[in-house]
């Protein structure tokens, strides 16, 4: 039973960039969840999406979109690649938003930003 | 809003032995969820333990138990008999039903040989 999915594993981009990042979320799993984490922090939730919308949002500026798929998985994209945008970039994968079990993470899309 | 602190950057402990890395949170939410995540070099969370706002008995999962002191909004975990496969960052992180993850700055265990 494949975990969560996540692609690619690293790039490097430039800035003022455009990126598309790529989830897909464990079998049986329906939400998607983005976070980011900077080196040296924890991840911070980036947004959310259930049903294919955006659910919840975090604190992230409108250069962070996302779209989830009728299969459940998802893409971050970020606009206008900033250095500070270097990271790795988790997706997290659950049963219906809200349940405090089963809660998967992949094991993240590292992005440099040059 | 909810927040996490982990006051030890770094810590070490000699392989075999037991050792607690501190959690403390900050929430007006009377229920909430606290966890235990962690992170090795490869970067995958790896979810470890979780207890509830109500719970009354403090969560266990084989060497992982977690020190829930709701007065004192700690939520400390404790692995014992430590092994080198352990070296990781370790994160607590807390969850409203609902809601989305919020996680401390984390722990870099290193288990000594």
């Amino acid at each position: 039973d494949a975990g969560v999915t996540q692609s690619p594993t690293h790039l490097i981009k430039t800035r003022g960039q455009q990126v598309t990042l790529r989830c897909s979320p464990k079998s049986g799993h329906d939400t998607v969840s983005w976070y980011q984490q900077a080196l040296g922090q924890g991840p911070q939730f980036i947004f959310q999406y259930y049903e294919e919308e955006e659910r919840q949002r975090g604190n992230f500026p409108d250069r962070f979109s996302g779209h989830q798929f009728p299969n459940y998985s998802s893409e971050l994209n970020v606009n206008a690649l900033l250095l500070g945008d270097s990271a790795l970039y988790l997706c997290a994968s659950s049963l219906v938003p809200g349940t405090n079990y089963g809660y998967t993470f992949g094991s993240g899309t590292r992005l440099t930003v040059v | 809003a909810q927040k996490i602190t982990q006051t030890q950057p770094g810590m070490f402990v000699q392989e075999k032995e037991a050792v607690t890395l501190d959690c403390t949170y900050d929430t007006s939410d009377q229920s909430y969820g606290l966890f235990w995540y962690k992170q090795p070099s490869s970067g995958e969370m790896i979810f470890l333990i979780y207890q509830g706002s109500y719970d009354e008995q403090n969560a266990t999962e084989g060497r992982y138990s977690l020190n829930f002191q709701k007065a004192r909004k700690s939520a400390n975990l404790v692995i014992s008999a430590s092994q080198l496969g352990d070296s990781a960052m370790y994160f607590c992180a807390m969850r409203d039903y609902g809601q989305n993850f919020v996680f401390g700055p984390g722990t870099r265990l290193s288990v000594l040989p």
